[in-house]
């Protein structure tokens, strides 16, 4: 079966300083995975996506991960955070056949002035 | 940019009521999913739906819960007599076909806050 652990509830950065938020997942076969931001009382929006092509993916707002089939991570990163990241992170692994996905815990990113 | 659209945005119901959660995904996808997201919680998938009928759902999706697509465009979330465990934000999604299903993303609306009293 699929799952994901973000390893991380909350990551407090300053503005300007890198982003980090960890994911591991594991899968019984080569996964599809996805970063989704939801920011407060909005919906969930798609920032990339890794689905067996380039292990470096790049998506909106400057963020990219990285699928390191070794570790099973599919960390999110950004070199500099901006105020208007502060969100919650979701990493997230296609589930099935039918597409249905399977959700980690969340990361709430704080961004300090 | 074509959007999810979910109405509506809070819905505040009796317990033992019944109440529609509705949607209008994107109009060229054929893949569409009810989720939710109890408060503090991560988000759960509850079902997905294809070709006019469920293919899939969850251990959550009882025989409370019932979804329809009643003509070309809604996508509905019904759920018969309420419980006050049934308070969630819960989301629809639609996702296109594609040449390669896996590589198609899926496409949110901003949910529906259900408050059950």
């Amino acid at each position: 079966a699929q799952s994901v652990t973000q390893l991380d509830s909350h990551v407090s950065v300053s503005e300007g300083t890198p982003v980090l938020l960890r994911c591991n997942y594991s899968s019984s076969y080569s996964p599809s995975l996805f970063w989704y931001v939801q920011h407060p009382n909005k919906g969930l929006q798609l920032l990339l996506k890794y689905t067996s092509a380039a292990t470096l993916v790049k998506g909106i707002n400057g963020f990219e991960a990285e699928f390191k089939k070794s570790e099973t991570s599919f960390h999110l990163t950004k070199p500099s955070a901006h105020m208007s990241d502060a969100a919650e992170y979701f990493c997230v692994v296609d589930g099935g056949s039918q597409g249905n996905l399977i959700f980690g815990k969340g990361t709430k990113l704080s961004v300090k002035p | 940019e074509p959007e999810v659209t979910q109405t509506p945005s809070h819905q505040v119901t009796q317990m033992g009521q019944e109440v529609i959660l509705r949607c209008v995904p994107i109009s060229n996808h054929l893949y569409f999913y009810w989720y939710r997201q109890i408060l503090g919680q991560k988000v759960e998938f509850l079902v997905s739906f294809y070709n006019n009928e469920i293919s899939e759902k969850s251990e959550i999706f009882d025989d409370q819960f019932s979804v329809e697509r009643p003509d070309g465009s809604n996508f509905t979330l019904k759920i018969r007599s309420t419980k006050l465990e049934d308070s969630a934000m819960y989301f629809c999604a639609s996702r296109d076909r594609g040449q390669a299903f896996s590589n198609q993303p899926q496409h949110f609306g901003d949910g529906t806050r259900l408050s059950i009293l």
